[in-house]
């Protein structure tokens, strides 16, 4: 039973664009929400992050908002930049998982020139 | 600080075989972690330590798999024996407190191959 979601395995986006990537979860517990980054060959690296007293969290071009009552999360980055293609995991963490993170499967994302 | 340390980069190997992947956490972290991507499912947590103590390993798939921390700068996870479908890429992590809350830095992770 998954309980991060993301449903989109790949997204591609023009350059300059918005992204938007998207996550949902099921478990109520949960608190806290991170967005990790991953290139090829790398581990992933930590990018934002989001409690669930806020609705909003913003980092330069990265923000994330989330939506407990629909336990939706999103990340968008604006403008969309070449060096951001990668692949996006959502995590989340609560009492129930014991404060460690639950992942996402991730999201490719691809920025086209 | 180097970063997290893994070793080997590469495993290739036959079923039966012993593998043994290996790790150094970032100085100072008092949290460490073992990881798998498949792309089955995901990135999946194996097991955490917490001070050189095993703290959850309800994620170790099982038996053939186990972890160790003799000290605060080195872990190991051993495969005994190894399968195909253990095939994987294998990241270690640490981090200064929890990992749910606070940033887990990985290591570049071993890409496990098994014949």
């Amino acid at each position: 039973d998954q309980q991060v979601k993301q449903n989109s395995p790949s997204l591609s986006v023009q350059e300059g664009r918005i992204s938007i990537l998207n996550c949902d979860y099921t478990n109520s517990m949960f608190d806290y929400f991170l967005w990790y980054k991953k290139y090829p060959a790398e581990g992933p690296t930590f990018l934002i992050s989001i409690s669930s007293i806020k609705d909003k969290n913003e980092d330069g071009r990265f923000t994330v908002f989330l939506n407990k009552s629909a336990k939706h999360l999103s990340l968008h980055i604006v403008p969309s930049q070449p060096g951001d293609s990668a692949v996006y995991f959502c995590a989340a963490s609560g009492v129930d998982s014991n404060y460690q993170l639950i992942w996402g499967a991730g999201t490719k994302l691809i920025i086209k020139p | 600080d180097a970063g997290v340390i893994q070793s080997p980069r590469h495993e290739v190997t036959e079923m039966g075989q012993e593998v043994t992947l290996r790790c150094k956490p970032i100085s100072g972290h008092d949290y460490l972690f073992w990881y798998r991507q498949t792309m089955m499912r995901g990135l999946e947590l194996l097991i955490y330590f917490n001070n050189n103590v095993p703290i959850d390993d309800s994620g170790m798939p099982e038996d053939r798999f186990s972890a160790k921390m003799p000290n605060a700068s080195f872990s190991t996870l051993k495969i005994q024996p190894s399968e195909p479908r253990d095939s994987a890429v294998y990241f270690c992590a640490s981090s200064f407190g929890t990992g749910g809350r606070n940033e887990q830095f990985f290591g570049p992770g071993t890409r496990l191959t098994v014949l």
